[in-house]
Protein backbone atom coordinates (compact mmCIF):
# COMPACT_ATOMS: atom_id res chain seq x y z
CA UNK A 1 0.00 0.00 0.00
CA UNK A 2 1.40 2.93 -0.79
CA UNK A 3 2.34 5.90 2.09
CA UNK A 4 3.49 9.06 2.60
CA UNK A 5 7.34 8.82 3.35
CA UNK A 6 9.49 11.60 5.21
CA UNK A 7 12.83 11.81 7.08
CA UNK A 8 14.11 11.95 9.46
CA UNK A 9 11.99 10.76 11.76
CA UNK A 10 13.35 12.33 14.68
CA UNK A 11 15.70 15.41 15.05
CA UNK A 12 17.15 17.15 17.72
CA UNK A 13 18.76 20.65 17.11
CA UNK A 14 20.18 23.43 19.08
CA UNK A 15 18.28 27.08 18.58
CA UNK A 16 19.90 29.40 15.94
CA UNK A 17 20.92 26.22 13.53
CA UNK A 18 19.15 25.45 10.63
CA UNK A 19 17.31 22.27 9.83
CA UNK A 20 15.38 20.72 7.11
CA UNK A 21 12.57 17.88 6.93
CA UNK A 22 12.16 15.57 3.73
CA UNK A 23 8.56 14.71 2.33
CA UNK A 24 7.47 12.37 -0.33
CA UNK A 25 3.98 12.08 -0.97
CA UNK A 26 1.85 9.19 -2.82
CA UNK A 27 2.79 8.66 -6.04
CA UNK A 28 0.22 10.74 -8.41
CA UNK A 29 -0.85 13.08 -5.64
CA UNK A 30 -0.81 16.49 -6.91
CA UNK A 31 -1.64 18.13 -3.58
CA UNK A 32 1.08 18.23 -0.30
CA UNK A 33 0.43 19.97 2.82
CA UNK A 34 3.09 20.81 6.13
CA UNK A 35 1.36 20.49 9.17
CA UNK A 36 2.68 21.36 12.76
CA UNK A 37 1.62 19.44 15.62
CA UNK A 38 2.26 21.02 19.16
CA UNK A 39 1.91 18.46 21.79
CA UNK A 40 -1.70 18.60 22.91
CA UNK A 41 -3.19 19.57 20.36
CA UNK A 42 -4.11 19.10 16.48
CA UNK A 43 -1.81 19.42 13.22
CA UNK A 44 -2.42 23.21 11.76
CA UNK A 45 -1.58 23.37 8.39
CA UNK A 46 1.33 25.84 7.71
CA UNK A 47 1.48 25.21 3.61
CA UNK A 48 -0.38 23.98 1.03
CA UNK A 49 1.29 23.19 -2.88
CA UNK A 50 -0.54 22.62 -5.68
CA UNK A 51 1.73 20.99 -7.90
CA UNK A 52 5.07 23.05 -7.98
CA UNK A 53 2.97 25.97 -6.63
CA UNK A 54 2.31 27.12 -3.19
CA UNK A 55 -1.48 27.43 -2.74
CA UNK A 56 -1.66 28.41 0.82
CA UNK A 57 1.20 29.68 3.33
CA UNK A 58 -0.69 31.58 5.05
CA UNK A 59 0.14 30.69 8.54
CA UNK A 60 3.58 30.28 7.82
CA UNK A 61 6.52 32.15 9.49
CA UNK A 62 8.33 33.42 6.45
CA UNK A 63 10.91 34.82 8.67
CA UNK A 64 12.27 31.64 9.57
CA UNK A 65 10.21 28.93 7.42
CA UNK A 66 10.43 28.13 4.24
CA UNK A 67 8.55 25.26 1.75
CA UNK A 68 9.69 23.90 -2.04
CA UNK A 69 8.47 21.16 -3.81
CA UNK A 70 10.53 21.91 -7.13
CA UNK A 71 9.24 19.72 -9.48
CA UNK A 72 5.92 18.55 -8.07
CA UNK A 73 6.58 15.38 -6.67
CA UNK A 74 9.09 15.59 -3.13
CA UNK A 75 9.20 18.29 -0.77
CA UNK A 76 11.70 20.01 2.20
CA UNK A 77 10.35 22.03 4.89
CA UNK A 78 13.33 24.38 6.44
CA UNK A 79 13.65 26.32 9.62
CA UNK A 80 16.29 28.57 10.04
CA UNK A 81 17.06 29.86 12.77
CA UNK A 82 15.11 26.97 14.76
CA UNK A 83 13.59 28.55 17.90
CA UNK A 84 12.60 26.72 21.56
CA UNK A 85 8.73 27.07 20.08
CA UNK A 86 9.33 25.33 17.24
CA UNK A 87 9.69 21.82 19.16
CA UNK A 88 6.73 19.80 17.75
CA UNK A 89 5.84 17.45 15.28
CA UNK A 90 5.97 18.19 11.35
CA UNK A 91 3.43 16.13 9.66
CA UNK A 92 3.39 15.67 6.01
CA UNK A 93 0.05 14.88 4.10
CA UNK A 94 -1.05 14.59 0.66
CA UNK A 95 -4.36 13.86 -1.53
CA UNK A 96 -4.90 13.30 -5.00
CA UNK A 97 -6.69 16.61 -5.77
CA UNK A 98 -6.83 20.17 -3.47
CA UNK A 99 -10.81 20.59 -4.06
CA UNK A 100 -13.47 18.67 -2.04
CA UNK A 101 -15.03 15.97 -1.98
CA UNK A 102 -13.78 12.56 -1.56
CA UNK A 103 -10.85 13.42 -4.37
CA UNK A 104 -8.79 15.59 -1.12
CA UNK A 105 -8.99 13.21 1.52
CA UNK A 106 -5.78 13.54 3.03
CA UNK A 107 -2.69 10.56 3.68
CA UNK A 108 -0.34 11.58 6.72
CA UNK A 109 3.19 10.43 6.83
CA UNK A 110 4.65 9.40 10.14
CA UNK A 111 6.25 12.69 10.57
CA UNK A 112 9.61 14.43 11.90
CA UNK A 113 9.72 15.18 15.64
CA UNK A 114 11.50 18.10 15.99
CA UNK A 115 13.01 18.76 19.46
CA UNK A 116 15.04 22.42 19.94
CA UNK A 117 17.82 22.59 22.84
CA UNK B 1 -14.43 30.61 11.29
CA UNK B 2 -14.39 26.99 11.20
CA UNK B 3 -14.04 25.34 13.73
CA UNK B 4 -14.20 21.53 15.77
CA UNK B 5 -14.75 20.87 19.55
CA UNK B 6 -13.76 17.71 20.94
CA UNK B 7 -14.92 16.44 24.15
CA UNK B 8 -11.16 16.46 26.60
CA UNK B 9 -9.19 13.49 27.34
CA UNK B 10 -8.06 11.42 29.11
CA UNK B 11 -10.74 8.99 28.29
CA UNK B 12 -9.43 5.77 30.35
CA UNK B 13 -12.12 2.71 29.82
CA UNK B 14 -12.00 -0.93 30.73
CA UNK B 15 -11.37 -2.98 28.10
CA UNK B 16 -15.08 -4.15 26.32
CA UNK B 17 -16.46 -0.95 27.76
CA UNK B 18 -18.52 1.26 25.33
CA UNK B 19 -16.82 4.26 23.96
CA UNK B 20 -17.81 7.78 23.05
CA UNK B 21 -15.67 10.58 22.27
CA UNK B 22 -17.70 14.18 21.48
CA UNK B 23 -17.25 16.20 18.20
CA UNK B 24 -19.14 19.19 17.95
CA UNK B 25 -18.37 21.36 14.52
CA UNK B 26 -19.24 25.13 13.57
CA UNK B 27 -18.62 25.67 9.70
CA UNK B 28 -20.71 27.25 6.89
CA UNK B 29 -21.93 25.58 3.68
CA UNK B 30 -22.11 21.75 3.79
CA UNK B 31 -18.42 20.32 5.26
CA UNK B 32 -17.22 16.94 5.05
CA UNK B 33 -16.37 15.35 8.46
CA UNK B 34 -13.49 13.15 9.66
CA UNK B 35 -12.28 11.07 12.07
CA UNK B 36 -8.27 10.46 12.81
CA UNK B 37 -6.77 7.90 14.65
CA UNK B 38 -2.76 8.42 15.97
CA UNK B 39 -0.86 5.60 18.01
CA UNK B 40 2.03 6.35 19.64
CA UNK B 41 4.77 8.38 17.76
CA UNK B 42 3.33 7.60 14.24
CA UNK B 43 1.12 10.31 12.00
CA UNK B 44 -2.79 9.97 11.61
CA UNK B 45 -4.60 7.90 10.15
CA UNK B 46 -8.26 7.89 8.79
CA UNK B 47 -10.24 6.19 10.69
CA UNK B 48 -14.04 7.45 8.65
CA UNK B 49 -15.27 9.99 7.23
CA UNK B 50 -19.02 11.28 6.32
CA UNK B 51 -19.85 13.41 3.35
CA UNK B 52 -22.92 14.64 3.94
CA UNK B 53 -26.27 15.21 6.47
CA UNK B 54 -27.04 11.48 8.44
CA UNK B 55 -24.16 9.48 6.89
CA UNK B 56 -22.71 7.07 9.29
CA UNK B 57 -19.28 6.41 8.79
CA UNK B 58 -17.54 2.89 9.97
CA UNK B 59 -14.49 0.99 10.30
CA UNK B 60 -13.02 -1.48 12.80
CA UNK B 61 -16.31 -1.55 14.76
CA UNK B 62 -16.20 2.38 15.66
CA UNK B 63 -18.91 4.62 13.94
CA UNK B 64 -19.95 7.93 13.68
CA UNK B 65 -23.43 9.86 12.04
CA UNK B 66 -22.64 13.22 10.66
CA UNK B 67 -25.96 14.83 12.38
CA UNK B 68 -26.69 18.22 10.72
CA UNK B 69 -29.33 19.25 13.63
CA UNK B 70 -27.03 19.27 16.49
CA UNK B 71 -23.60 19.84 14.55
CA UNK B 72 -21.96 16.78 15.69
CA UNK B 73 -20.13 13.78 14.37
CA UNK B 74 -19.49 11.74 17.90
CA UNK B 75 -17.45 8.59 18.03
CA UNK B 76 -18.79 5.37 19.05
CA UNK B 77 -17.46 2.01 19.63
CA UNK B 78 -19.60 -0.88 21.43
CA UNK B 79 -16.47 -3.04 23.01
CA UNK B 80 -13.05 -1.13 23.13
CA UNK B 81 -10.16 -3.04 23.05
CA UNK B 82 -6.61 -2.28 24.76
CA UNK B 83 -5.27 -2.10 20.99
CA UNK B 84 -7.06 0.99 20.68
CA UNK B 85 -5.34 2.94 23.02
CA UNK B 86 -4.71 6.11 20.48
CA UNK B 87 -5.15 9.85 20.03
CA UNK B 88 -8.60 10.73 18.08
CA UNK B 89 -8.70 13.84 16.03
CA UNK B 90 -12.42 15.21 14.79
CA UNK B 91 -11.85 16.94 12.11
CA UNK B 92 -14.22 19.04 8.89
CA UNK B 93 -13.05 20.15 5.57
CA UNK B 94 -15.57 22.83 4.65
CA UNK B 95 -16.10 22.54 0.80
CA UNK B 96 -12.17 23.53 0.49
CA UNK B 97 -9.16 21.68 0.66
CA UNK B 98 -8.27 23.17 4.11
CA UNK B 99 -8.67 20.57 7.14
CA UNK B 100 -9.98 21.82 10.54
CA UNK B 101 -8.62 19.15 13.53
CA UNK B 102 -10.01 19.04 17.10
CA UNK B 103 -7.73 19.12 19.63
CA UNK B 104 -7.67 15.43 20.21
CA UNK B 105 -8.63 13.08 22.48
CA UNK B 106 -6.41 10.89 24.06
CA UNK B 107 -7.75 6.79 25.14
CA UNK B 108 -6.31 4.65 27.31
CA UNK B 109 -7.66 1.47 27.47
CA UNK B 110 -6.98 -0.65 30.06
CA UNK B 111 -6.79 -4.53 30.45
Amino acid sequence: EAEVAQSPRYKITEKSQAVAFWCDPISGHATLYWYRQILGQGPELLVQFQDESVVDDSQLPKDRFSAERLKGVDSTLKIQPAELGDSAMYLCASSRSGGGGSYNEQFFGPGTRLTVL
Amino acid sequence: GDSVTQMEGPVTLSEEAFLTINCTYTATGYPSLFWYVQYPGEGLQLLLKATKADDKGSNKGFEATYRKETTSFHLEKGSVQVSDSAVYFCALSAGTYKYIFGTGTRLKVLA
